[in-house]
Formats: structure tokens, C-alpha cells, sequence
């Protein structure tokens, strides 16, 4: 069955770091997403690709960067850790027909 | 940019109650989606409303989507245990494939 995953589930990283965490889905989707998700602000979108070599920046990306070499992966790169980007991260992919977001399981990620 | 509201934040219902979550876009709408995400869980896709006016039914929960494409809201009737969870709508821009998110509204049910 076509899945869309996300690695590592957790990771604990110190201030500065640089982080990558993966997204990998075998649904054959154009588009592919990434969010945060922190308490009291829903999901928020970090950036955001809709075929290979394209990318764009949502509405928090600063501190973030994503590259699309193929279909399949979407890695989100947090360039300089910090405390503030401590939160849940949520790839998504679509077909790109206006339609459903196909979430995968999430990362947590803790910065101290 | 683009704005989505959601009300209320939290919602705690007796067993048998309805439950109801409200959403305001700042901007008229293409379509708006609405997600369940349970807790630990991922959000996981519930419908999509496309037309003004548009009502839709799944078992014991009805989505509308206003006249005006800026609101919508989901209403649940005789909660269950199994209805916990976090409801999110998104909303779509015209000519556009990225959603945006309300805060969303975390349902418990009190046994």
C-alpha cells in the first residue's frame, strides 16, 4: 500500500545543530508539505513543494530550508537549531487536484 | 494573508451531547477541508466542501460551507467516546493547492 513516512519519530537536538528530518512517500503525489504544530496555533505551513526543483516558502519558514530532488522526498532542514523551533513536524502530500492532504505520523523534535 | 479562525479552542461534552466547532476565513474561499486529528495521532482528511451553501452528512456529523464561501462548521450529534480529538478546517484559496489551517478545536467527552 502506497504511505507517506517520516524519520526520525523523535530526535532531541542542542541549540545550533543543523537537523534534517526526512519524508518519504510512495503515493506518486506532486505536491508535498511541511507544518509545525504547536499548541494554541493549529498547523502551520513551514514550506511547501509541488514537483522536483520546486520549492516555496509558507508563512513560517525562516530558519528552514527544503530541497525536491525526486518525487518521493521532501527533507526539511533546520539550518541553526533553536529553542523556539521545538515543536511537532507533519509532512503531507496531495495529488494536486485540489485535493486531500495525506498526512505521515509526525516528527517531535526537542531542542535544548 | 490569509486568515482562518476557529472557535471554540476546547470543547468538553457530556457522552451523548452535540458538539459543534465554527470557522471564519478572512478571505472568500475555493474550498474548505476538515481534519481529525486523534490524540498522538495525525490529522487524517474528513471532507471537502466545494459549493456556497453546500451541506454534507457522515452518520452523525453534518459539514456546511456558508453562502458567502467564508465560513463553515461541523456539527456532531450524540458524541461518542470514539469522537475525541482535535477537528481542523482548512481553507483553499482560488487558483491555489496549499491549505491553511484554523487552531482548531480539541473535543473530550466525559464518559
Amino acid at each position: 500500500d502506497a504511505e507517506i513516512t517520516q524519520s526520525p519519530r523523535h530526535k532531541i537536538t542542542e541549540t545550533g545543530r543543523q537537523v534534517t528530518l526526512a519524508c518519504h512517500q510512495t503515493w506518486n503525489h506532486n505536491n508535498m508539505f511541511w507544518y509545525r504544530q504547536d499548541l494554541g496555533h493549529g498547523l502551520r505551513l513551514i514550506h511547501y513543494s509541488y514537483g522536483v526543483q520546486d520549492t516555496n516558502k509558507g508563512e513560517v519558514s525562516d530558519g528552514y530550508s527544503v530541497s525536491r530532488s525526486n518525487t518521493e522526498d521532501l527533507p526539511l532542514t533546520l539550518e541553526s537549531a533553536a529553542s523556539s523551533q521545538t515543536s511537532v513536524y507533519f509532512c503531507a502530500s496531495s495529488t494536486g487536484d485540489h485535493g486531500e492532504q495525506y498526512f505521515g505520523p509526525g516528527t517531535r523534535l526537542t531542542v535544548t | 494573508g490569509q486568515q482562518v479562525m476557529q472557535i471554540p479552542q476546547y470543547q468538553h461534552v457530556q457522552e451523548g451531547e452535540d458538539f459543534t466547532t465554527y470557522c471564519n476565513s478572512s478571505t472568500t474561499l475555493s474550498n474548505i477541508q476538515w481534519y481529525k486529528q486523534r490524540p498522538g495521532g495525525h490529522p487524517v482528511f474528513l471532507i471537502q466542501l466545494v459549493k456556497s451553501g453546500e451541506v454534507k452528512k457522515q452518520k452523525r456529523l453534518t459539514f456546511q460551507f456558508g453562502e458567502a464561501k467564508k465560513n463553515s462548521s461541523l456539527h456532531i450529534t450524540a458524541t461518542q467516546t470514539t469522537d475525541v480529538g482535535t477537528y481542523f478546517c482548512a481553507g483553499r484559496d482560488f487558483g491555489n493547492e496549499k491549505l491553511t489551517f484554523g487552531t482548531g478545536t480539541r473535543l473530550t467527552i466525559i464518559p
